[in-house]
């Protein structure tokens, strides 16, 4: 069965440090990966999406960039986070189908101080 | 570009009861899916059913139903003989059928839904 991974499930870090969240599928093959934000008692915003390995698309112009190094790895990372950047941020893949809904790491609870 | 609508920010149930919560869309598309996805307190998103817009007849599961009104654009969801565990944060979703590879769903901005025992 699959099961997709996300770490770490909590993050505390000052304003200015890097960021690496890390999110990993098994089980499938060419997965489509997404990456979420999702503010404090708010909806989920679209960060990033990837199709296959490199293939990354920005949603929001922002301080984060993702990669693909690998079919089922995908990463989301910042040179320097910003207050503004705490937040929920959820990973997610989906079978290349529009049948398929999405399903979801278990998140990592972002707070920049 | 499509959106999603959910004009409900909170909602409250009594056990036992049953409860609505609603949803529109606007879209220009005339394939397209609908989701349901609950997020309890563990904030862990799960799905709770899924509608295709070609299919007329209402999906359910157990105690979720939906009504989809696909000419209004509407798409809520019902939850009957609520239960203490299905009090969530309760998000409505869209996706494109079409040929965008991306598959992105887009979310409403939720409804928070309270069961009172």
């Amino acid at each position: 069965s699959q099961t997709i991974h996300q770490w770490p499930a909590t993050l505390v870090q000052p304003v200015g440090s890097p960021l690496s969240l890390e999110c990993t599928v098994e089980g499938t093959s060419n997965p489509n990966l997404y990456w979420y934000r999702q503010a404090a008692g708010r909806g989920l915003q679209l960060l990033f999406y990837s199709v296959g390995i490199g293939q990354i698309s920005s949603e929001v112009p922002q301080n984060l960039s993702a990669s693909r190094p690998q079919d089922r790895q995908f990463i989301l990372s910042s040179k320097k986070l910003l207050l503004s950047d705490s937040g929920f941020y959820l990973c997610a893949w989906s079978m290349g189908q529009a049948y398929y809904g999405y399903t979801f790491g278990s998140g990592t609870r972002l707070t920049v101080v | 570009a499509q959106t999603v609508t959910q004009s409900q920010p909170e909602m409250s149930v009594q056990e036992a009861e049953t409860v609505t919560l609603s949803c529109t869309y606007d879209t220009s598309e005339s394939d397209y899916y609908l989701f349901w996805y609950k997020q309890p307190p563990s904030r862990q998103m799960i799905l709770v059913i899924r509608q295709e817009a070609y299919k007329q007849q209402n999906a359910t599961e157990n105690r979720f139903s939906v009504n989809f009104q696909k000419a209004a654009k509407s798409f809520s969801l019902k939850i009957s003989d609520s239960q203490l565990g299905d009090a969530a944060m309760y998000f409505c979703a869209y996706r494109s059928g079409g040929m965008d590879s991306s598959y992105k769903l887009i979310f409403g901005s939720g409804t928070r839904l309270l069961v009172r025992p």
